[in-house]
C-alpha cells in the first residue's frame, strides 16, 4: 500500500533550527510537496522536490532521497509564527497526491 | 497569481438541510480540482477529485449521493453537503491543479467551516 509517515508533534525553540523528517511509500514516484497549515486555515505551498538533494528557499529548506524514500524539511532561525502543522505529500505514479498526517510543530520562546 | 477562493467561509445550518459550497480559481483554468475534509487536529482527507466535464471520483467511505460534486467549468467546482447531520460538521477545502503544468502543485482555497446544529 501506499503510505507516509512523519512525526505527529516537535517542539523547538525560537530562533533554533528543526528538521521534520518525512518517509513515504509509494506506487510510483513523481515528486514531493510539503505544505504548511496553521490552525482553522487552508496549507499554502512551501516547496517541491522530484530530484535528489537540498532546495534551499530562505529560511526553509527541503531534502529528498528518492533511493530513500525519505525527504525532510528544514527550518531555521525560527520565529513564533512558524507554529503550525507541516504536511508532507508525495506524489505516485498517477500523480495523485498521497499525503502524510502533518507534524505539529510548537515553537518555545 | 494562483487564487483559489471559496465561499462560503463559514456556514450554520440546522440537521436535515443541503448546504452549497462554491470553489473558484480566479486567474487560471483547473482541469481537476479537490475536495478535502478536515475534522480538528487531523490531517486532510480527500473526499474526492473532480474534472471539468465529467463524473467525480470519490475515494472510499464517501457516500456520492451525500456529498454532490459538480465541476461544470474549467474555473468552478461545486460541493454539496445533502441533508446535513451533526457529524458532516468539519473544515471543507478545496484545491485545484494549473491546466498543462508539468507537476501537479495544488492550491488550496481558504477552506469552508461547516457547522450543522
Amino acid at each position: 500500500g501506499q503510505n507516509i509517515d512523519q512525526p505527529t508533534e516537535m517542539t523547538a525553540t525560537e530562533g533554533a533550527i528543526v528538521q521534520i523528517n518525512c518517509t513515504y511509500q509509494t506506487s510510483g514516484f513523481n515528486g514531493l510537496f510539503w505544505y504548511q497549515q496553521h490552525a482553522g486555515e487552508a496549507p499554502t505551498f512551501l516547496s517541491y522536490n522530484v530530484l535528489d538533494g537540498l532546495e534551499e528557499k530562505g529560511r526553509f529548506s527541503s531534502f529528498l532521497s528518492r533511493s530513500k524514500g525519505y525527504s525532510y524539511l528544514l527550518l531555521k532561525e525560527l520565529q513564533m509564527k512558524d507554529s503550525a502543522s507541516y504536511l508532507c505529500a508525495a506524489t505516485d505514479s498517477n500523480y495523485q497526491l498521497i499525503w502524510g498526517a502533518g507534524t505539529k510543530l510548537i515553537i518555545k520562546p | 497569481g494562483a487564487v483559489v477562493s471559496q465561499h462560503p467561509s463559514w456556514v450554520i445550518c440546522k440537521s436535515g438541510t443541503s448546504v452549497k459550497i462554491e470553489c473558484r480559481s480566479l486567474d487560471f483554468q483547473a482541469t481537476t480540482m479537490f475536495w478535502y475534509r478536515q475534522f480538528p487536529k487531523q490531517s486532510l482527507m480527500l473526499m474526492a477529485t473532480s474534472n471539468e466535464g465529467s463524473k467525480a471520483t470519490y475515494e472510499q467511505g464517501v457516500e456520492k449521493d451525500k456529498f454532490l460534486i459538480n465541476h461544470a467549468s474549467l474555473t468552478l467546482s461545486t460541493l454539496t453537503v445533502t441533508s446535513a447531520h451533526p457529524e458532516d460538521s468539519s473544515f471543507y477545502i478545496c484545491s485545484a491543479n494549473i491546466a498543462g503544468r508539468s507537476y501537479n502543485e495544488q492550491f488550496f482555497g481558504p477552506g469552508t467551516r461547516l457547522t450543522v446544529l
